[in-house]
């Protein structure tokens, strides 16, 4: 049982640069979200899903863009990557919202230089 | 928004001792607040939470409390053991499925387990 699966781990952008993140469940789970985390401050919402073709803003939605064209898959797309967006990146998943538990990825260390 | 407030940011203990980390939010209507543990280069995973009818929970040898009058709430490790060393961050919710205002996280306390 893979959980929840986010690649790369680790990249570095040049500011300019377009990347996108990936993000897949294997637990049916209707509910992801995207999260980014920066040195010594909590996690920030970016985007999040509450079923297939659905997708709302978050605190931070701004230079993101996401899709969810499938149950598993919740990809996050950086155009004209800025050096504000080095951050860990976490995508989560849940059964039934945001009163349920979270599952969350090990992270995908971006770095725009 | 919701605000929520944690403290302290860095907490050391000897092993064998108890560690406690406290939260505060300023949403009252605010009612599902669970714990998340985050060790080196892994995300963050659920250890306990607590919903706002009930004033305290454990699990063995951590436990959560709720202050609704106060608007805190706090974690409690007891017998502390190195494998607690981690950060650990609180939340709050009022539960509206998923929405911007869903989920507020602390900044996080980096909890040290001294040998």
């Amino acid at each position: 049982n893979a959980g929840v699966t986010q690649t790369p781990k680790f990249r570095i952008l040049k500011i300019g640069q377009s990347m996108t993140l990936q993000c897949t469940q294997d637990m049916n789970h209707n509910y992801m979200y995207w999260y980014r985390q920066d040195p010594g401050m909590g996690l920030k919402l970016i985007y999040y899903s509450v079923g297939a073709g659905i997708t709302d803003k978050g605190e931070v939605p701004n230079g993101y863009n996401v899709s969810r064209s499938t149950t598993e898959d919740f990809p996050l797309r950086l155009e004209l990557a800025a050096p504000s967006q080095t951050s860990v990146y976490f995508c989560a998943s849940s059964y039934g919202g945001l009163l349920e538990k979270l599952f969350f990825g090990s992270g995908t260390q971006l770095s725009v230089l | 928004g919701e605000n929520v407030e944690q403290h302290p940011s860095t907490l050391s203990v000897q092993e064998g001792d108890s560690a406690v980390i406290k939260c505060t939010y300023s949403d009252s209507a605010s009612n599902y607040f669970p714990w998340y543990k985050q060790e080196l280069g892994k995300g963050p995973q659920l250890i306990i939470d607590i919903r706002s009818n009930v004033g305290e929970k454990k699990d063995q040898r951590i436990a959560v409390t709720l202050n609704k009058t106060a608007k805190h709430f706090s974690l409690h490790i007891t017998e502390t053991q190195p494998e607690d060393s981690a950060v650990y961050f609180c939340a709050a919710s009022k539960g509206t499925g998923g929405g911007a205002d869903g989920l507020t996280f602390g900044k996080g306390t980096h909890l040290i387990i001294q040998p």
